[in-house]
């Protein structure tokens, strides 16, 4: 069974700094890693796709790479702003012996930059 | 292009009623997930329907039940309401497999 587990729980930071957030799965059998943010009470926005076949992807100040082999993912954001403060959410999509499963997802990070 | 829309917002039933959550996908997306999330369980998924078929389906009893229209559009139905059903319930639109988008959600209250 896949398991996502995200690192840290819970971050605070000062506006500015530099930040990485952290992913692993247990199953390298995977389709595709997504990555969320979710803002208290809403729905999930999407932000970076990795297909299993690429390492990262880049979105303005955020880029996600991917280590199928090691079943690691990290999200990097840049120079952190206020508006950043959200939980944010990794996802993987993988295969089983029925077809894929679905997004199998973490706990999340808590995200709060400090102004 | 709109987004997943997802109706109603908000509701609040009672144990043992039933519920219906309708969820309009991305035009063109021809697959819809649903997913509950739990403070306790976090993000959990439900099932998949892709071309009116439910193509996946996660470890939910059967009160569980969902379908989808030949216009995409998909309906999630929960029979005899339980108070660990109160969750919020989102649902994914994407063409095939590819990037997930998701709605704002249905927030169920069951009292």
């Amino acid at each position: 069974k896949q398991e996502v587990t995200q690192i840290p729980a819970a971050l605070s930071v000062p506006e500015g700094e530099n930040l990485v957030l952290n992913c692993s799965f247990t199953d390298s059998a995977i389709y595709n890693l997504q990555w969320f943010r979710q803002d208290p009470g809403k729905g999930l926005t999407s932000l970076l796709l990795i297909q299993s076949s690429q390492r990262e992807q880049t979105s303005g100040r955020l880029n996600a790479s991917l280590d199928k082999s090691s079943g690691r993912s990290t999200l990097y954001i840049a120079a952190s702003q206020p508006g950043d403060s959200a939980t944010y959410l990794c996802a993987v999509f993988h295969y089983s012996g029925g077809g894929a499963d679905g997004l199998t997802f973490g706990k999340g990070t808590h995200l709060i930059i400090q102004p | 292009k709109a987004g997943v829309t997802q109706t109603p917002r908000y509701l609040i039933k009672t144990r043992g009623q039933q519920v219906t959550l309708s969820c309009s996908p991305i035009s063109g997306h021809r697959s819809v997930s649903w997913y509950q999330q739990t403070p306790g369980q976090g993000l959990q998924f439900l099932f998949e329907y892709f071309s009116e078929t439910q193509r996946n389906k996660g470890n939910f009893p059967g009160r569980f039940s969902g379908r989808q229209f030949s216009n995409s559009r998909s309906e999630m139905n929960v029979s005899t309401l339980e108070l660990g059903d109160s969750a919020l319930y989102l649902c994914a639109s994407s063409s095939n497999r590819d990037e997930q988008y998701f709605g704002p959600g249905t927030r169920l209250t069951v009292t």
